[in-house]
């Protein structure tokens, strides 16, 4: 079973700023959150991945809260290219498996 | 050069068949997993595998079995397909814990 939750679905203006919620009430001390996006029945895209501190990269930001109850993706320029299926996954400390979740369809609008 | 790459992209093939799908990464990386993607577009890990170790889903058919010739190489082979397999199966590879996925084999049993 996933140990996230996430929105079913979000819009967001091109142009502005993403930010996709995801709650991950029980994880453990060692187990990573990661991003993954998936556009249109392609394969998943690695997005980012964190364990409790803010992680930035060239295509997005991580902002994990203090308690790691949850978290938040943030496209900082969203673009119709963005539009795709983003996941929000916990990696499991037992066997370092990701357990995937239903996602936030996120549509760009122009 | 892409990294992982999976063929074939389509199968479509009579309930009954046995059939195989093909994965190759060049990244050098020591694990690969197959994952399987239903209608709902749940993403589940099937099989993950490296040089020493094969761990299976429990949840995995027996008909499903991965085969390594190589580091490089992780096939999957169904046997007496089913409607039900009727899925999208995906590849990755991984190092250092960020799995990297192929484009996707969409299998459509009739």
């Amino acid at each position: 079973d996933a140990k996230t939750t996430q929105p079913t679905s979000m819009d967001c203006a091109e142009g502005r700023a993403a930010n996709l919620p995801c709650n991950h009430s029980t994880i453990s001390g060692n187990e990573y959150v990661y991003w993954y996006r998936q556009i249109h029945s392609q394969g998943p895209q690695y997005i980012i991945h964190g364990l409790k501190n803010n992680e930035t990269n060239e295509m997005a930001s991580l902002i994990i809260t203090e308690d790691r109850k949850s978290s938040t993706l943030i496209l900082p320029h969203a673009t119709l290219r963005d539009t795709a299926v983003y996941y929000c996954i916990v990696r499991v400390d037992s066997n370092y498996q990701l357990i995937w979740g239903a996602g936030t369809k996120l549509i760009i609008k122009p | 050069d892409t990294a992982v790459s999976q063929t074939p992209k389509y199968l479509v093939t009579q309930m009954g068949n046995d059939k195989s799908i093909k994965c190759e990464q060049n990244l050098g990386h020591d694990t690969m997993y197959w994952y399987k993607q239903d209608s709902k577009k749940f993403l589940k890990i099937m099989f993950s595998y490296n040089n020493k170790e094969l761990i299976i889903n429990e949840t995995v058919p027996n008909r499903f079995s991965p085969k390594s010739p190589d580091k490089a190489h992780l096939n999957l082979h169904i046997n007496s397909l089913e409607l039900g397999d009727s899925a999208v199966y995906f590849c990755a590879s991984s190092q250092a814990g960020v799995p990297f996925f192929g484009q996707g084999t969409r299998l459509t049993v009739v």
